[in-house]
């Protein structure tokens, strides 16, 4: 059983062009979450996602952020006009059907952006 | 306060060795509370949840003591191969989906 993908592993985008981080979750689970970590800190929350609607995005910027999880293919993340700041490891996640208490969530090798 | 809080560490401990790992968090309204191990630039793992009851898979134990908003990690029998991060992580109030994550507990195993 595949675990959760992502890809690009590794991104270089310069400052103010775009960058699209795909995440395929575990096959049988609906729901995806990303996260963002900076270097030398925790995990952070950005956004909870089930096919084609948003649940939770409270951890997302504002501006220049989006995520989706369209019926078919992969959910994406994208950052439009890229800073410096965004330099980070983007991991996506994966958990089944609500199972009431418990949301597991299986991570994916994540995808490092630099912005040069 | 922060949300989830955890001693940095290193716990640097011989082969063999038994240790503990301690967390607090702030939302006494969360329900769902995780165990997970990172090592250096790698995804998170999933080591356990972490039950009322308290409960036990082969060398680890997870205690949470909710009256306290307190979470343990024990590890029996230390191996080379358990030195990592260990992160404390807890839901958040908005959301079950939502986890919070704990800066992490750095553990080194020495022979």
């Amino acid at each position: 059983n595949a675990g959760v993908m992502q890809n690009p592993r590794h991104l270089v985008r310069r400052r103010g062009q775009e960058a699209r981080l795909r995440c395929s979750p575990m096959k049988g689970h609906s729901h995806v979450y990303w996260y963002r970590q900076l270097p030398e800190e925790g995990l952070k929350f950005m956004v909870y996602l089930q096919k084609e609607n948003i649940i939770d995005e409270s951890g997302m910027p504002k501006e220049r952020f989006s995520a989706e999880f369209p019926k078919e293919g992969p959910s994406i993340l994208r950052i439009q006009q890229v800073v410096r700041g965004d330099s980070a490891a983007y991991f996506c996640a994966s958990s089944p059907s609500d199972r009431f208490g418990s949301y597991e969530q299986y991570f994916g090798p994540g995808t490092r952006l630099t912005v040069t | 306060r922060k949300e989830v809080e955890q001693d940095p560490g290193p716990f640097n401990v011989p082969e063999g060795a038994t240790v503990a790992f301690n967390c607090t968090y702030s939302n006494s309204a969360s329900q769902s509370f995780f165990w997970y191990r990172q090592d250096c630039r790698k995804e998170p793992k999933l080591l356990m949840s972490v039950y009322s009851s308290g409960n036990e898979d082969g060398r680890f134990t997870a205690q949470l003591n909710r009256a306290s908003q307190y979470i343990s990690l024990l590890i029996r029998d230390s191996k080379l191969s358990d030195s990592a991060t260990y992160l404390c992580v807890v839901n958040s109030r908005g959301s079950q989906g939502n986890l919070i994550f704990g800066k992490g507990t750095k553990l080194s195993v020495k022979p």
